[in-house]
């Protein structure tokens, strides 16, 4: 079992419409979650992280974090063709330094 | 968010030679740095993790004779590919972190092409 697990898409939406991105993580001592967006041939650009069960709101963007579940989503309301890209969740356990990625859902927001 | 800068962008380079990226926390000081390696249409691969001062510790799998990685400041980091190949041709990029701030920031990559 992957630790970081995405659905690699492609997840299609219409422009106007929520998209909803899924995450789901292995370890229950996993504290610390992330949201990246990433454009094709660019670097990740971090959009949101959260800690605490329930939602996280910013802008257009909606983080959900489920611990009992061990899963965290992201929607983004409104899609416009610029949020069409690879969207990356990231998890921090415990005291480790480092992230572990999901391999990232592609996201096409079509016109 | 915190600004990550890579130096240069893009590099080509013939095989056997050795290319520098550099790597800089412009408005934070990045007490650990991150270098990852992505192929085209996969995945971020974590390559190694350096604290200031300190040696970076390598993921498995990873040549640390042949990646070297220098973190002698709170904002520069850089990472050596040496005697390099065409199968080194990737896009590397850093990300720095500064506890106790959990959120990591990346820097814009340098895509490197190996001749």
């Amino acid at each position: 079992q992957k630790e970081v697990e995405q659905n690699s898409g492609p997840l299609s939406v219409p422009e106007g419409a929520i998209a909803s991105l899924n995450c789901t993580y292995s370890d229950r001592g996993s504290q610390s979650f992330f949201w990246y967006r990433q454009y094709s041939g660019k670097s990740p650009e971090l959009i949101m992280f959260i800690y605490s069960n329930g939602d996280k709101e910013d802008g257009r963007f909606t983080a959900q974090l489920n611990k009992a579940s061990q899963y965290v989503s992201l929607l983004i309301r409104d899609s416009q063709p610029s949020d069409s890209a690879t969207y990356l969740c990231a998890v921090r356990t415990g005291t480790a330094s480092k992230l572990t990625f999901g391999t990232g859902t592609r996201l096409q927001v079509t016109l | 968010g915190a600004v990550v800068s890579q130096h240069p962008s893009w590099v080509i380079c013939k095989s056997g030679t050795s290319v520098k990226i550099e790597c800089r926390s412009l408005d934070f000081q990045a007490t650990t740095m991150f270098w990852y390696r992505q192929f085209p249409k996969q995945s971020l691969m974590l390559m190694a993790t350096s604290n200031e001062g300190s040696k970076a510790t390598y993921e498995q799998g990873v040549e640390k004779d042949k990646f070297l990685i220098n973190h002698a400041s709170l904002t520069l980091s850089t990472l050596t590919v040496t005697s390099a190949h065409p199968e080194d041709s990737s896009f590397y990029i850093c990300s720095g972190r500064s506890p106790p701030m959990d959120e990591q920031f990346f820097g814009p990559g340098t895509r490197l092409t190996v001749l």
